[in-house]
C-alpha cells in the first residue's frame, strides 16, 4: 500500500512569489491535514480537509490556503512569499477527520522543504 | 487552546538503557494522542496511537501510557539501541485540531 506522497520535495523561491505544494494521501483516506515545521516554532497545524471541505484552520494568515479534490489529493498554496515562510511543509492523511471522535492514525509524507530567498 | 509540552528537550543515553519520554497537555478533553519519531530532514513515522478511552498501547520495545485526568502521557523505550536515535514527538487531537509538542531529541550512544 503506497504511503503519503508529497511533491515537490525541495524548492527554492524568492520573496513575493507564490508556491503550490501537492499531497496524495493513502488510498481510501479522506482526511488530509497540513503542517509547517520550523526550528523555532516546531510543528504547527495549518488546516485539515475532509471530503473536499476545510474542517479547521490554524492560526496562519490568509496567504496560506488549500483545497482538496474529489480523489482526496490536496494542494496548499502560499502567496506573496516571505522569508519566514521557509520551512518543511508536511501533510498527513487519515481515515477520519479530526473531531470525529476517535480520529484515526495519522500517516505523514516526507515533506516539501521550501526555501525563500 | 491546547498546549503540549515535552520533557526533556534532549536526552543522551548509552545503548541498552530503558528510558521514559514525557508529554503533558493542558486540556484533558482529547480524542487521542499519538507518538511519532522523526529522523533528520524526514517526515514523521507513527509509533503508537492511544485513543482517549485507552490507558496504554504497546508495540515491540515501545509502550505508551495515557492519563487523561492528569494530562500526561509517557513513552517507554526498553533496551535502547543506536537506531532509536531520533526526535520523538507527541501530538494530541482535541476539538478540530492537532497540536504537537516540540519533541525530545534522543541520542543513544554505542
Amino acid at each position: 500500500k503506497a504511503g503519503v506522497t508529497q511533491t515537490p520535495r525541495y524548492l527554492i523561491k524568492t520573496r513575493g512569489q507564490q508556491v503550490t505544494l501537492s499531497c496524495s494521501p493513502i488510498s481510501g483516506h479522506r482526511s488530509v491535514s497540513w503542517y509547517q515545521q520550523t526550528p523555532g516554532q516546531g510543528l504547527q497545524f495549518l488546516f485539515e480537509y475532509f471530503s473536499e471541505t476545510q474542517r479547521n484552520k490554524g492560526n496562519f494568515p490568509g496567504r496560506f490556503s488549500g483545497r482538496q479534490f474529489s480523489n482526496s489529493r490536496s494542494e496548499m498554496n502560499v502567496s506573496t512569499l516571505e522569508l519566514g515562510d521557509s520551512a518543511l511543509y508536511l501533510c498527513a492523511s487519515s481515515s477520519h477527520n479530526f473531531g470525529q471522535g476517535g480520529s484515526g492514525e495519522l500517516f505523514f509524507g516526507e515533506g516539501s522543504r521550501l526555501t525563500v530567498l | 487552546k491546547q498546549e503540549v509540552t515535552q520533557i526533556p528537550a534532549a536526552l543522551s543515553v548509552p545503548e541498552g538503557e530503558n528510558l521514559v519520554l514525557n508529554c503533558s497537555f493542558t486540556d484533558s478533553a482529547i480524542y487521542n494522542l499519538q507518538w511519532f519519531r522523526q529522523d533528520p530532514g524526514k517526515g514523521l513515522t507513527s509509533l503508537l496511537l492511544i485513543q482517549s478511552s485507552q490507558r496504554e498501547q504497546t508495540s515491540g520495545r515501545l509502550n505508551a501510557s495515557l492519563d487523561k485526568s492528569s494530562g500526561r502521557s509517557t513513552l517507554y523505550i526498553a533496551a535502547s539501541q543506536p537506531g532509536d536515535s531520533a526526535t520523538y514527538l507527541c501530538a494530541v487531537v482535541s476539538g478540530y485540531a492537532l497540536n504537537f509538542g516540540k519533541g525530545t531529541s534522543l541520542l543513544v550512544t554505542p
